[in-house]
């Protein structure tokens, strides 16, 4: 199993709403990763966790809080965002968060903030 | 501090024709390089990886890379450009242990019949 799995692969939100997306791999990586995308944008990292820690946060706004609750999940939970956060959302996994590493992405969730 | 520059934002290709898509960067220690491809909506497939060694860099679907230290430069090259390679590619640097990739602002190629 080499695939990273993201749920849902779209989601709709108001602003006063609290959602979770879900994140989920098999390949035994230690180290996961939230990028967020804008249309026509490269990804900017958002988080780094490994090992189960979290290691990077790239100041994100805080009502978004990612969760890492084994090695094979990780989670991002949303709380009040605002419409500029309306943007694809892609999870990632390497084998151990060493910079000479493959990232498996997912195929991420595409959010939209009403 | 590193970045990656791709000069190129839009190149359009016809079918059958060959495609270089250009990549600078700039890291003080070894780069660890890479190349990625993204169709619309969809995650990010690795075409290629450099660490060391050999600096020309074959690929998946036909594409292959060249480092050039000289020229702080890894340059995607493809023979013969298929319609499906139509996407958004990404170069990217291994940033130091710890953290992740450090992106480029993407190519988007379009192909032409």
């Amino acid at each position: 199993d080499t695939e990273v799995t993201q749920t849902p692969k779209h989601l709709v939100m108001g602003m006063t709403n609290k959602k979770s997306l879900k994140c989920e791999q098999h390949m035994g990586h230690r180290a996961m990763y939230w990028y967020k995308q804008k249309a026509k944008k490269p990804p900017e990292l958002m988080f780094v966790y490994s090992y189960e820690k979290l290691s990077i946060n790239e100041s994100v706004p805080s009502r978004f809080s990612p969760e890492c609750p084994n090695s094979s999940l990780l989670n991002l939970h949303l709380h009040a965002l605002q419409p500029e956060d309306s943007a694809l959302y892609l999870c990632a996994s390497s084998t151990q968060g060493q910079r000479n590493e493959k990232l498996f992405f997912g195929s991420g969730t595409q959010l939209s903030v009403l | 501090a590193q970045s990656v520059t791709q000069p190129d934002i839009h190149i359009t290709v016809s079918e059958g024709a060959s495609l270089e898509l250009r990549c600078n960067y700039s890291y003080g220690a070894t780069p660890y390089l890479f190349w990625y491809v993204q169709s619309p909506g969809q995650g990010l497939q690795l075409l290629l990886k450099y660490f060391s060694g050999d600096t020309l860099v074959q690929g998946i679907k036909g594409f292959e890379a060249e480092f050039k230290r000289s020229q702080s430069s890894f340059n995607l090259r493809k023979p013969s450009v298929h319609w499906s390679d139509a996407a958004e590619y990404f170069c990217a640097v291994g940033a130091q242990a710890g953290t992740a990739l450090i992106f480029g602002k993407g190519t988007t190629l379009s192909v032409s019949s």
